[in-house]
């Protein structure tokens, strides 16, 4: 069964102050890995696609890095609008495709 | 704004009842995607139509239906409700069958509290 765990639950950061967030996977081969950002009762918005591992995607503030087993959503000088939480997700190959996401990181910077 | 609408925004309804939640892709989307997010279970994958075609089943409750129509918006039917189908019930919208690596794209989510 596939599985993301993402880490930490939880984190809140002084303006500035940059630091990461974690996804670890588990799949039995890994097509896609997403990331999404959600700000509270609202859809997730689209952030990344990576497909392999060595690959990174950057905008703005956030850069997503991709391992073999792992996932790093780096925050860069964030600002409070940055606040929110911070989905990962992976499509394994084979079956239906169906992405599973992990629980989130909720991210609050403090101004 | 992702392209994907759904409405309504809010729903309040009693236990026992049914309601249905709509959902439009965005423009040239043919697979449309049905999540349910509760504080408790976090993201759930429910059910995905392509092309007016029901293509994958996910933790979707018997009480608890969809169709995709001929112009591709899709709802999605739940019934006998209980206090526990309280929660955001998301739509997404892909451009093609949900194939390897394709990007989802989320509506706003419709707020389903059952009293």
């Amino acid at each position: 069964e596939d599985q993301v765990t993402q880490s930490p639950e939880a984190l809140r950061l002084q303006e500035g102050e940059s630091s990461s967030l974690n996804c670890s996977y588990t799949v039995s081969g890994l097509r896609g890995l997403f990331w999404y950002r959600q700000d509270p009762g609202k859809g997730p918005e689209f952030l990344f696609t990576l497909y392999s591992a060595g690959e990174e995607k950057e905008k703005e503030r956030l850069k997503a890095t991709l391992t073999k087993k792992e996932s790093f959503l780096h925050i860069t000088a964030p600002k409070p609008e940055d606040s929110a939480t911070y989905l990962c997700a992976v499509q394994a190959r084979g079956g239906s495709y169906i992405p599973t996401f992990g629980r989130g990181t909720s991210l609050i910077v403090h101004p | 704004d992702s392209g994907v609408t759904q409405t309504p925004k809010h729903l309040i309804t009693a236990t026992g009842q049914r309601v249905t939640l709509r959902c439009s892709p965005r423009s040239g989307d043919l697979s449309v995607y049905w999540y349910q997010q509760s504080l408790d279970q976090g993201l759930q994958f429910l059910i995905q139509y392509y092309n007016g075609e029901e293509r994958a089943k996910g933790n979707i409750l018997e009480r608890f239906s969809a169709q995709q129509f001929p112009d591709l918006h899709s709802e999605l039917n739940l019934s006998s409700l209980e206090l526990g189908d309280s929660a955001l019930y998301f739509c997404a919208s892909s451009a093609a069958s949900g194939g390897a690596q394709e990007t989802q794209y989320f509506g706003p989510g419709t707020r389903l509290l059952v009293l």
